[in-house]
């Protein structure tokens, strides 16, 4: 079986612009989380996603949005960005939302912001 | 402000011996406590999690808490050169797995 995806896993944007991640779950997980990892700390939650809907937002604007769709899927959206935004991006799967032992992490989108 | 401690390392220690990894944290009603390696350039991966006092063991893994002192420990036996990482601590409260996540400790193992 496939892992956890993520699209795409470079990226360069300058400031001001609006960027869409996306990520797909490992087959048969319904739960989706994404996080922040800035270079040199631990990943920060954004959102969890369980059966579409929103179940869990971490300390972050509301420039950051997400959604997930029927097939489990998730896009992470940010707006107007800014150069404090350049990280890794994590997108993680797992069977339900309370189940960190079946939590798998994708490889990550790294975001760049000029 | 929820909050996980941990000294960012490096930790070098040499093959065969044990690694001792702590984390500290701010939330009493934190339950859950997990710990994650992450290899450079790659995503977390983890490789244990504890929810009540004691010890316990998982192949060379072995992971401490205690509740009272608001402390957990990893500790890594006959460390090898391929356990060079970034190890994560992550503690989570509620029914839910939202994980606070601290810095993660650099840990070095050399022949």
């Amino acid at each position: 079986d496939a892992g956890v995806t993520q699209s795409p896993t470079h990226l360069i944007k300058t400031r001001g612009q609006h960027v869409t991640l996306r990520c797909s779950p490992i087959s048969g997980h319904k739960s989706v989380s994404w996080y922040q990892q800035v270079l040199g700390q631990g990943p920060q939650f954004i959102f969890q996603y369980y059966e579409k809907e929103e179940r869990g937002r971490g300390n972050f604007p509301d420039r950051f949005s997400a959604r997930q769709f029927p097939n489990y899927s998730s896009e992470l959206n940010v707006n107007a960005l800014l150069l404090g935004d350049s990280a890794l991006y994590l997108c993680a799967s797992s069977q339900d939302r309370s189940s960190p032992d079946t939590q798998y992490f994708g490889p990550g989108t790294r975001l760049t912001v000029l | 402000q929820k909050e996980v401690e941990q000294n960012s390392g490096p930790l070098s220690v040499p093959e065969g011996a044990i690694a001792s990894l702590n984390c500290t944290y701010s939330d009493r009603g934190s339950q859950s406590f997990f710990w994650y390696r992450q290899y450079s350039g790659k995503s977390p991966e983890l490789i244990m999690f504890i929810y009540s006092n004691g010890d316990k063991e998982d192949g060379r893994f072995t992971a401490q808490l205690n509740k009272a002192s608001q402390y957990v420990s990893l500790l890594i036996r006959d460390s090898q050169p391929s356990d060079s990482a970034t190890y994560l601590c992550a503690a989570s409260s509620g029914g839910s797995y939202i994980p606070t996540f601290g810095r993660g400790t650099s840990l070095i193992v050399h022949p």
